[in-house]
């Protein structure tokens, strides 16, 4: 069965500092990976998601992430975060070809003015 | 078009109470999925439906949770004889295919048991 690590629970930046949150994933054949955005009373939302081909991948709102195979990460990055993302975000991964979605258990992000 | 509603958004139970989760995908969406997050945990996989059908239960507690999926209304998540360690948050997520590119979730539904 897959699992998803995300070693950072609470990230605290000031306004225009880079963001880098971590996801590793453990499974043994092509996975699809994704990141979700939960802001504060809201549900869900995607920002990013990565299937196949480049493995840096461009999400809303700035953020990319980079899928390294070798060391089954899917890191999260944005060069300079704003108030704004304060949220909580989520690493997912499914295997290839299966719906089934299994999350990390989030970061939560809080930037300060 | 209206996103993915859940209802009710809060639902308090007392021990060996049912509980009822509804959930309503988007417009042409046919796929339904459950997740559960309980404290401190990631959201984790229950089931997966399409019209009238199971697809994927692998992640449904074998006692006392069921769901269903009817050819007309949402899909219900039902919990027979709660008990405190069901209290967590219920996601429900549609997509429009069964490989689709992603999921859309909905609000949850936080469920307390006391």
């Amino acid at each position: 069965a897959q699992s998803v690590s995300q070693h950072n629970h609470h990230v605290i930046l000031s306004e225009a500092a880079s963001l880098e949150l971590g996801c590793n994933y453990s499974y043994g054949g092509t996975v699809n990976l994704f990141w979700y955005v939960q802001y504060p009373g809201q549900h869900l939302q995607l920002l990013l998601k990565y299937f196949s081909g480049d493995p840096l991948v461009k999400g809303i709102k700035g953020f990319e992430a980079e899928f390294i195979k070798s060391k089954f990460s899917f890191n999260l990055r944005k060069p300079s975060v704003q108030w704004s993302d304060t949220a909580e975000y989520f690493c997912a991964v499914s295997p290839f070809g299966n719906e089934k979605l299994t999350f990390g258990t989030g970061t939560r992000l809080t930037i300060i003015p | 078009n209206a996103g993915v509603m859940q209802n009710p958004r809060h639902l308090v139970r007392r021990r060996g109470q049912e509980a009822r989760l509804r959930c309503s995908p988007m417009k042409g969406h046919s796929h339904v999925y459950w997740y559960r997050q309980l404290p401190e945990e990631g959201l984790k996989f229950m089931v997966y439906l399409q019209k009238e059908n199971i697809i994927d239960e692998s992640g449904m507690p074998k006692e006392r949770f069921s769901a269903e999926f009817p050819k007309e209304g949402p899909s219900i998540l039902r919990i027979q004889q709660v008990v405190r360690g069901d209290s967590a948050a219920y996601f429900c997520a549609s997509s429009r295919e069964r490989n689709a590119d992603t999921q859309y979730f909905g609000p949850g539904t936080r469920l307390t048991v006391l």
